[in-house]
């Protein structure tokens, strides 16, 4: 069955420094969507995407954020400059007819 | 209370016993979702219920929706202990484009061997 994959598992970054986390949708799905879950608390929506452009976003979606559909499979989220409180939980999800599947997530770790 | 709030926070049961966990939301929604995840992973996708229907089945679960009082109810029959995770609500609201889900803040299922 398809799902949807994610890169790195396990990302350990700097305060300061930019990362990229990596998505792989699910290959015949329209819309792209990232959450995050900071330990112990609820998933929250940052972003959704839709034919190549930012289609709603949240008050965390702020500046420091940035989403790509660089080719026809990946989808990005970059983070250009990391702060302590960005460590958390981020889940890609791809969906076609409103069923949103998760990736397994990347855990980001800002020291 | 806030949008997608699940009760209970905490469930502990017998394994082969039902577990009933509920939702509520706030606003007009177009479907409500409910997933699972285990202990630091990711999100199993469980069911889907849109605004229009009042109940749906999917193998031992069933996923109930009251629109009129904004509740969904997931119900686990003849629950394994492979059933232990937390499970989410999540809501999608009425409107146009790509809409975000609003999770709740889930309910923590044991169950006991």
């Amino acid at each position: 069955e398809p799902e949807v994959t994610q890169t790195p598992s396990h990302q350990v970054t700097q305060m300061g420094q930019e990362v990229i986390l990596r998505c792989v949708p699910i290959s015949n799905h329209l819309y792209f969507y990232w959450y995050r879950q900071i330990l112990g608390q609820k998933v929250e929506f940052l972003v959704s995407f839709y034919n190549n452009e930012i289609s709603e976003k949240s008050e965390i979606f702020d500046d420091q954020f940035s989403v790509e559909r660089p080719d026809g499979s990946n989808f990005t989220l970059k983070i250009r400059s990391t702060k302590l409180e960005d460590s958390a939980m981020y889940f890609c999800a791809s969906d076609r007819y409103n069923e949103q599947f998760f990736g397994p997530g990347t855990r980001l770790t800002v020291l | 209370s806030q949008q997608g709030e699940e009760d209970p926070q905490a469930l502990s049961i017998q394994e082969g016993e039902n577990a009933t966990m509920n939702c509520s939301y706030k606003t007009s929604i177009n479907n409500l979702q409910w997933y699972r995840q285990n202990s630091g992973r990711g999100l199993v996708h469980l069911i889907l219920i849109r605004s229009n229907e009042r109940e749906k089945h999917s193998g031992r679960l069933r996923v109930t929706l009251d629109t009129s009082k904004k509740s969904s109810s997931l119900l686990i029959t003849a629950s394994r202990a492979a059933d232990t995770a937390s499970y989410f609500c999540a809501s999608e609201h009425s409107g146009g484009g790509a809409d975000g889900l609003t999770f709740g803040k889930g309910t923590h299922l044991i169950i006991q061997p």
